[in-house]
């Protein structure tokens, strides 16, 4: 079944720790997005990919980095976790044909203690 | 000034109402126009899209699109507590920028 996943759904983490946010999906999309987002807040793009190797920093300013080495894989990586990093955080993807039409992964919610 | 606007609401209504959820943006350049649907603790669905202005329907979902006034709706017939989500409006001129508005919660009394 084509569809995009996210683990963990939830994480509770100390500051400081390294963390990765996984990002997989199988319907062959070249674009994915993480976006940030908080309660009653609109979504803020933190990170882009038009394909491997292709890698963007969007409008928020962001301390986490992002890898594409493979179509289906976009992992999210915070170096050192703070407390100001606590939000929800969405993987999206879409193809080249209807680039505006994103399909979303259902998220991880992170808080950092 | 946010580049769209919506209303947060709560908006509460009775099952089988017409719900009309709006938003409204300033950047003329915007071409593409999404409604997603957000269901709690769950990612956001892409419920309609339109390219231009205009009028686009599927099933009790109406898209509407008035670029004169820049100004977008999407209305929901026999409203189901199914329907009860947040509703976030979304733009694009094009390019891999969307600019998503905040959402509008709805709840479906039965």
């Amino acid at each position: 079944e084509a569809d995009i996943y996210q683990t963990p759904r939830y994480l509770v983490i100390g500051t400081g720790k390294k963390i990765t946010l996984e990002c997989s999906q199988t319907m062959g999309h070249d674009k994915m997005y993480w976006y940030q987002q908080d309660p009653g807040m609109e979504l803020h793009l933190i990170h882009y990919s038009y394909g491997v190797n292709s890698t963007e920093k969007g409008d928020l300013s962001s301390e986490s980095t992002v890898s594409r080495i493979r179509t289906e894989h976009f992992p999210l990586t915070l170096e050192s976790a703070r407390p100001s990093h606590t939000s929800q955080y969405l993987c999206a993807s879409s193809d080249q044909g209807m680039s505006q039409s994103q399909y979303f992964g259902p998220g991880t919610r992170l808080t950092v203690t | 000034q946010k580049e769209v606007e919506q209303d947060p609401g709560p908006l509460s209504v009775p099952e089988g109402a017409i719900v009309s959820l709006n938003c409204t943006y300033s950047n003329s350049a915007f071409q593409y126009f999404m409604w997603y649907r957000q269901y709690s603790r769950k990612g956001p669905e892409l419920l309609m899209y339109t390219y231009s202005s205009g009028n686009k329907e599927d099933g009790r979902f109406t898209a509407q699109v008035d670029k004169s006034s820049k100004y977008i709706s999407l209305f929901i017939r026999d409203s189901q507590p199914s329907d009860s989500a947040t509703y976030l409006c979304a733009m694009s001129a094009g390019g891999f920028k969307t600019i998503f508005g905040a959402g509008t919660r709805l709840f479906v009394k039965a």
